[in-house]
């Protein structure tokens, strides 16, 4: 879906790197997510923003940070990638208002650690 | 040590039959579901959702029953095709959480 967008697609990198996802919607919602999805494992959350001003942690926060630039920004960071941190990983948005209510979710981003 | 990965449940159809899939959640407070899908390469697509405070709702070709007494959520999709296959998802939001939870999945093969 158009209205929410992942940079990049796919990334190979190596142990230790630090490395940046972002994320962009044109939907204008409020609340934007972060989720990694593993083989045979369900979407799990990293973090989450309600607002610009309003960052956070999910259940798997450790070894990621996140940065809501603009209402229509949020991006996730990996200080120092390990092996561990090879997924697919997932941005989605939802109006404000709609406590967890349906997500918009963008395209992945497959990431590898080497 | 890492994890091992799990087997999701998987469902095969011919095409034409109609598909059901389950999911248990897990919180009694939940008070809305959703189900997703997901094709392969691509993120997770709305279908349908339901309040707790109904026990059926339909859609086009889809029906999502709610069962709160033993937590049961399923997805029924009518004359399933191949366009179908893909894996399927629910969701459950608490709202003491405000946010999501996602089932692990199930596999949806449509044979033509």
């Amino acid at each position: 879906d158009a209205d929410v967008t992942q940079t990049p697609r796919n990334r190979i990198t190596k142990t230790g790197k630090r490395i940046m996802l972002e994320c962009s919607q044109t939907k204008g919602h409020d609340r934007m997510y972060w989720y990694r999805q593993d083989p045979g494992l369900g979407l799990r959350l990293i973090y989450y923003s309600f607002d610009v001003k309003d960052i956070n942690k999910g259940e798997i926060s450790d070894g990621y940070s996140v940065s809501r630039q603009a209402q229509a920004k949020f991006s996730l960071s990996l200080e120092s990638a390990i092996p561990n941190q090879t997924a697919l990983y997932f941005c989605a948005t939802t109006p404000a208002g709609r406590t967890g209510g349906t997500q918009y979710f963008g395209p992945g981003t497959r990431l590898t650690v080497l | 040590g890492e994890s091992v990965g799990l087997h999701l449940p998987t469902l095969s159809v011919q095409e034409g039959d109609n598909s059901i899939i389950n999911c248990a959640y897990s919180n009694s407070a939940s008070d809305y579901f959703i189900w997703y899908k997901q094709e392969s390469g691509k993120g997770p697509q709305f279908i349908i959702d339901i309040r707790s405070n109904m026990d059926k709702r339909q859609g086009q070709r889809v029906t999502v029953l709610l069962n709160k007494t033993v937590k049961h959520l399923s997805l029924q999709i009518a004359a399933t095709q191949p366009g179908d296959s893909a894996v399927y998802f629910c969701a459950e939001n608490t709202p003491s959480y405000g946010k999501l939870t996602f089932g692990q999945g199930t596999i949806l093969t449509v044979h033509p």
